[in-house]
């Protein structure tokens, strides 16, 4: 499998401007948690899936935020509008229900600049 | 709630040092716990992991982790260290992982 798969890598935006960040998990997981992290705050949970359902969204910011996971092998962050203190390296993870789960594998991250 | 304390925010050692980096959890009851690593540039990947049984666990690279109940702790520990472990390490808990603010280990050569 090739793991988790985020894109962009890199996506840099202007304030006020829509951001669609993108997430492909391992096949076969149910879960799927978005991270931000920042020098500030250090690694945030946003929000996470359980078999394309919202769980947990108490660590969205603000309305601006927003996720989706329309099927098993599909997320969206999306941010809008943007911001400039939304600059932050995101962070897309999934994980599997099952002896030897609870154990998250992290995408390689997408590092958002909002100028 | 449940919260994860690392009191190290970073550690500078030479090669070959002794390393142990602390990690406190506030929760009552059974818990899963993770040691995770990040590597300048790159993304987070699972150092060690402790679900139950013997409470010294072995991970990659030489790393290893001792959880003792009755202190909430769970510290991480590597007997010589090496330049190429220069990383942030985070240590965490359950499943919906709560993450420390991680530890900046920077290892002189």
């Amino acid at each position: 499998d090739a793991g988790v798969i985020q894109s962009p890598r890199h996506e840099v935006t202007e304030m006020g401007q829509e951001v669609t960040l993108r997430c492909k998990p391992i096949s076969g997981h149910d879960y799927l948690f978005w991270y931000r992290q920042t020098m500030m705050r250090g690694l945030e949970l946003l929000i996470y899936f359980n078999n394309n359902v919202p769980i947990d969204d108490s660590g969205m910011p603000e309305d601006r935020f927003s996720a989706k996971m329309p099927n098993a092998s599909f997320s969206t962050l999306k941010i809008q509008p943007s911001e400039p203190r939304d600059s932050a390296v995101y962070f897309c993870a999934s994980s599997h229900t099952g002896a030897g789960g609870n154990i998250q594998y992290f995408g390689a991250g997408t590092r958002l600049s909002v100028l | 709630a449940q919260s994860v304390s690392q009191h190290n925010h970073h550690v500078i050692l030479s090669e070959a040092a002794s390393l142990e980096l602390g990690c406190n959890y506030s929760y009552g009851g059974t818990v899963n716990l993770f040691w995770y690593v990040q590597y300048p540039g790159q993304h987070l990947q699972l150092l060690l992991k402790y679900f139950s049984g013997d409470p010294l666990v072995k991970g990659i690279k030489g790393f290893e982790a001792e959880f003792i109940k009755s202190k909430f702790s769970f510290n991480l520990r590597k007997p010589s260290v090496q330049w190429s472990d220069t990383a942030e390490y985070f240590c965490a808990v359950e499943r919906q992982l709560t993450f420390g603010s991680g530890t900046q280990l920077t290892v002189l050569p």
